[in-house]
């Protein structure tokens, strides 16, 4: 089974803090997705990286960046912390491919910036 | 630029019907349709893919179906339990999004099924 895993469930953080969210996958996968998902707009993907320290923006990257230096792990930063990016954060994985690679998708980190 | 449209946005069924979920997309030019199941608080669990060449998968009680000339999709449940109460999303994977399998989300069927 494929094993997607955060390093939170759940985040409280104040205002101008930088905040590290991780996330480690253990198939292999090149693909590793940073999304955030709020009522009524969607998942919506923050940054992708498509290989080892190979990264590219998605949507909506102001405020955040990413680092993979490894293979199985994708880490999304919060350079400073803002009440606006209160939100669920959620990490996939996929092998690279056209029609039938799947993503797969970790439980996610509630974060709350107070 | 693709967009995925989930209607209706609620859904509440008696236990044991049969029930149908849609999914609309504006661009045909997709490589798959991908179905998700979302618990309240949880991650998403894949639940179908189908291939843009295909134009059904089934799994247990699920079926997904593709009609990718006219840009639809449904997940039909069949004798709903409620242990499908759940939110319900499909993504599709636009072809001109370049590599990386990018998706395209909607915004989710929530389903509530009633004793």
């Amino acid at each position: 089974d494929v094993k997607v895993t955060q390093s939170s469930r759940y985040l409280v953080k104040r205002t101008g803090e930088k905040v590290f969210l991780e996330c480690v996958q253990d198939m292999d996968h090149e693909n590793m997705f940073w999304y955030r998902q709020d009522p009524g707009l969607g998942l919506r993907l923050i940054y992708f990286s498509y290989d080892v320290k190979m990264k590219e923006k998605g949507d909506i990257p102001e405020g955040y960046s990413v680092s993979r230096e490894k293979k199985e792990r994708f880490s999304l930063i919060l350079e400073s912390a803002s009440t606006n990016q209160t939100s669920m954060y959620l990490c996939a994985s996929s092998f690279e491919g056209l029609a039938t690679t799947e993503q797969y998708f970790g439980p996610g980190t509630r974060l709350t910036v107070t | 630029k693709q967009e995925v449209t989930q209607i209706p946005a609620a859904l509440s069924v008696p236990e044991g019907e049969n029930l149908v979920l849609n999914c609309s997309f504006t661009d045909s030019a997709i490589y798959n349709l991908q179905w998700f199941r979302q618990d309240p608080g949880k991650g998403l669990t894949s639940l179908l893919l189908i291939q843009s060449s295909q134009r059904e998968q089934t799994s247990g009680r699920l079926n997904a179906s593709l009609d990718k000339s006219s840009g639809r999709s449904t997940l039909y449940i069949a004798a709903s339990q409620p242990g499908d109460s759940a939110t319900y999303l499909c993504a599709v994977r636009p072809v001109f999004t370049g590599g990386g399998n990018k998706l395209t989300f909607g915004t989710g069927t929530q389903l509530k099924v009633e004793l």
